[in-house]
């Protein structure tokens, strides 16, 4: 599977917004970018996904570099709710998941 | 109610006992998964199944063993608990799409092994 790497940890400010960036320099051309999150004492949960153009969703907005090589995942105001730990994973069509340790996002109130 | 539920939600048992967790979804999806979580860690893929009479090893799967009854249901079974199997363990469905994976997990199960 090809390997991806995020910050351990982040901080954001309440009501702005939050870019957090995944490397993913191996990745191959039939690979998609999915972002799953998970809540405290919850399972994941689906965020977004996208092959190679931006992609926005009433959760957030996928940015994918033009080489594929990394992306941004953006929450366009955050709340406290959105504390989490952010996942970037790729999979090559419908394989399963696999996690990485994802970043650790804060939202300071 | 939930579409992917967990049982038992909490499990203490000893060395050496047979466990078995069970999973059960309302979504009609055909694609079943078991993960382990430890602390601090992401998840870790333990055996997934595309259909009923599919079962597939994981990254982890020693020690572990599971059983498709029917398309909604999907359980995992360690034979012999050992202290190093506690962890959360969730359970995740999808359905087949030509292209990206959506996976909906389960609340959790917490298993601690004395």
């Amino acid at each position: 599977d090809a390997k991806t790497t995020q910050p351990n940890s982040m901080e954001s400010n309440e009501e702005e917004p939050v870019h957090l960036p995944c490397n993913h320099s191996t990745i191959s051309g039939t690979d998609y970018i999915h972002w799953y999150r998970q809540l405290p004492s919850q399972g994941p949960e689906y965020v977004i996904h996208g092959l190679t153009s931006n992609v926005n969703n009433r959760m957030a907005s996928l940015a994918i570099a033009e080489d594929r090589k990394s992306s941004t995942l953006i929450l366009h105001r955050a709340t406290l709710r959105d504390a989490a730990v952010y996942y970037c994973i790729l999979t090559a069509g419908n394989t399963p998941l696999v996690f990485g340790k994802g970043t650790r996002l804060s939202v300071i109130a | 109610d939930a579409d992917v539920t967990q049982t038992p939600r909490n499990r203490i048992t000893k060395t050496g006992k047979r466990i078995m967790l069970e999973c059960s979804q309302t979504k009609g999806h055909d694609r079943m998964y078991w993960y382990r979580q430890d602390p601090g860690l992401g998840l870790r893929l333990i055996y997934y199944s595309f259909d009923v009479k599919d079962i597939n090893k994981g990254e982890i799967s020693d020690g572990y063993s599971v059983s498709r009854q029917a398309q909604a249901k999907f359980s995992l079974s360690l034979e012999s608990a050992i202290p190093n199997q506690t962890a959360l363990y969730f359970c995740a469905t999808s359905a087949w799409t030509s292209s990206y994976n959506e996976q909906f997990f389960g609340p959790g199960t917490r298993l601690t092994v004395l």
